[in-house]
């Protein structure tokens, strides 16, 4: 069965520092892996996606991931954060029967 | 891109009436749609998943007499809490695929409906 693992529940990092957002995953099949963000009482939005095409995969608003088969990741990246970027962020895999399995999520705090 | 609305955006009711939430996709036909409960400060749990004129099929643990799930057309589906208590408020974020890919079948995900029971 297709599970995500999200380590850190709340990372903080300061306004112009590297966002790393830590996701590995647990599938038999080959995984098709998402990043969503979401704001205060808003839904999801899609950040980016691995479907089996590049590794190393850009998203929006500047953030990108990899995806690591031997060590079953797939990290989100930025180089500089700001400000508007604190948000909730979830990493989802995709099962074999379409459904998406969320992991628990990690809380995104920019210090001034 | 495609779009999926949810109405209402928020409602509070009393305890032991229904509620219902409707999921719209707008500018695509939405075979598969799915029902997520999110909690505060928790991840979204799929309630279930439901295709166009067959019934919903639902995730362990969720009651299907108290979530009840229609999706009578392909850009319709909704939600009803039946007999709605307190432990029911929470965050109900639907979402839709147009199923389109073999492999690969993107959801879009809707803004979202707080339900508050008093």
């Amino acid at each position: 069965a297709q599970s995500v693992t999200q380590l850190g529940s709340h990372v903080s990092v300061s306004e112009g520092a590297l966002v790393l957002l830590r996701c590995n995953y647990s599938s038999s099949v080959p995984p098709y892996l998402f990043w969503y963000v979401q704001y205060p009482n808003q839904g999801l939005q899609l950040l980016l996606k691995y479907t089996s095409a590049a590794t190393l995969v850009k998203g929006i608003n500047g953030f990108e991931a990899e995806f690591k088969k031997s060590e079953t990741s797939f990290h989100l990246t930025k180089p500089s954060a700001h400000m508007s970027d604190a948000a909730e962020y979830f990493c989802a895999v995709k099962t074999s029967y379409d459904k998406v399995i969320f992991g628990p999520g990690t809380s995104l705090s920019v210090i001034p | 891109g495609a779009v999926v609305s949810q109405h209402p955006s928020w409602v509070i009711c009393k305890s032991g009436t229904s509620v219902k939430i409707e999921c719209r996709s707008l500018d695509f036909q939405a075979t598969t749609m799915f029902w997520y409960r999110q909690f505060p400060k928790q991840s979204l749990m799929l309630m279930a998943t439901s295709n166009e004129g067959s019934k919903a099929t639902y995730e362990q643990g969720v009651e299907k007499d108290k979530f009840l799930i229609n999706h009578a057309s392909l850009t319709l589906s909704t939600l009803t809490v039946t007999s709605a208590h307190p432990e029911d408020s929470s965050f109900y974020i639907c979402s839709a695929s147009s199923g389109t890919s073999r492999s690969y079948n993107e959801q879009f995900f809707g803004p979202g409906t707080r339900l508050t029971v008093l």
